[in-house]
C-alpha cells in the first residue's frame, strides 16, 4: 500500500524557533511537494523537488527552505517561525510521468506558532 | 496563471440523490484535470483523472465530464451516501510535474 508519512500530526512552536517538518514516502517517487492549506485559500505550493538534491520554489517559498538528500525524504524548514506560518502543512509525492501523475498526500501536520 | 473556481459554498443534498460539483478554469485548457477528495484533518486522496479528449470518465458511482469549450469540469456522485460527505478538489496541471488546486467544495449528504 502506498504511503506518505509526516513526522508529526500536531506541532506547537514559539515565534523565532527553527522548525523541521519531515516527510517520507515508500513508493520510489521522483517528485515530492510541500503545500500549506489555509481556510479559503486552498492548497498552495511552497516547494517542489523532482529529484534528489533538486528543488524548485513554488508559489509561496518566502520564509521556508527545503532539503532532499535521499529520494524518499523531503524536509521543510522554517528558519525562524512566525505566527503567520500557523497552518496545515501537507507533503505529497508523485511519479515523474510524461504528463502529471496523481499525487499521494501524507496526513498533514497542523503547526501552531505562538 | 491558471485560475480555478469551485463553488466555495457548501452543497447539501439528500441521501440517494445525485451530487454535482463544478470546477471552472479561466485560462488555457489543460491536457487533463484531476479530482481529489479531502476529509477533515486529512490529506487529499486522488479520485479520477480525465483527459481533454475524453468527454466523460466513470468510476463506480463517480462520473466526471470535461468541456474544454465551456472551460468546465463537472463531478457527479450518483446515489449519494452520508459517507460521501467531504470536500472535493479539482486540480489542473500548471508547469512541469505540478498542479494547481481549486479551493474545493464541501459536500454534505443528509440522511
Amino acid at each position: 500500500d502506498v504511503k506518505v508519512t509526516q513526522s508529526s500530526r500536531y506541532l506547537v512552536k514559539r515565534t523565532g524557533e527553527k522548525v523541521f517538518l519531515e516527510c517520507v514516502q515508500d513508493m520510489d517517487h521522483e517528485n515530492m511537494f510541500w503545500y500549506r492549506q489555509d481556510p479559503g485559500l486552498g492548497l498552495r505550493l511552497i516547494y517542489f523537488s523532482y529529484d534528489v538534491k533538486m528543488k524548485e520554489k513554488g508559489d509561496i517559498p518566502e520564509g521556508y527552505s527545503v532539503s532532499r538528500e535521499k529520494k524518499e525524504r523531503f524536509s521543510l524548514i522554517l528558519e525562524s517561525a512566525s505566527t503567520n506560518q500557523t497552518s496545515m502543512y501537507l507533503c505529497a509525492s508523485s511519479l515523474r510521468t510524461s504528463g502529471v501523475g496523481e499525487q499521494y498526500f501524507g496526513p498533514g501536520t497542523r503547526l501552531t506558532v505562538t | 496563471s491558471q485560475k480555478i473556481e469551485q463553488n466555495s459554498e457548501a452543497l447539501n443534498i439528500q441521501e440517494g440523490k445525485t451530487a454535482t460539483l463544478t470546477c471552472n478554469y479561466t485560462n488555457y485548457s489543460p491536457a487533463y484535470l484531476q479530482w481529489y477528495r479531502q476529509d477533515p484533518g486529512r490529506g487529499p486522496v486522488f479520485l479520477l483523472l480525465i483527459r481533454e479528449n475524453e468527454k466523460e470518465k466513470r468510476k463506480e458511482r463517480l462520473k466526471v465530464t470535461f468541456d474544454t469549450t465551456l472551460k468546465q469540469s463537472l463531478f457527479h456522485i450518483t446515489a449519494s451516501q452520508p459517507a460521501d460527505s467531504a470536500t472535493y478538489l479539482c486540480a489542473l496541471p500548471t508547469f512541469y510535474q505540478k498542479v494547481t488546486f481549486g479551493t474545493g467544495t464541501k459536500l454534505q449528504v443528509i440522511p
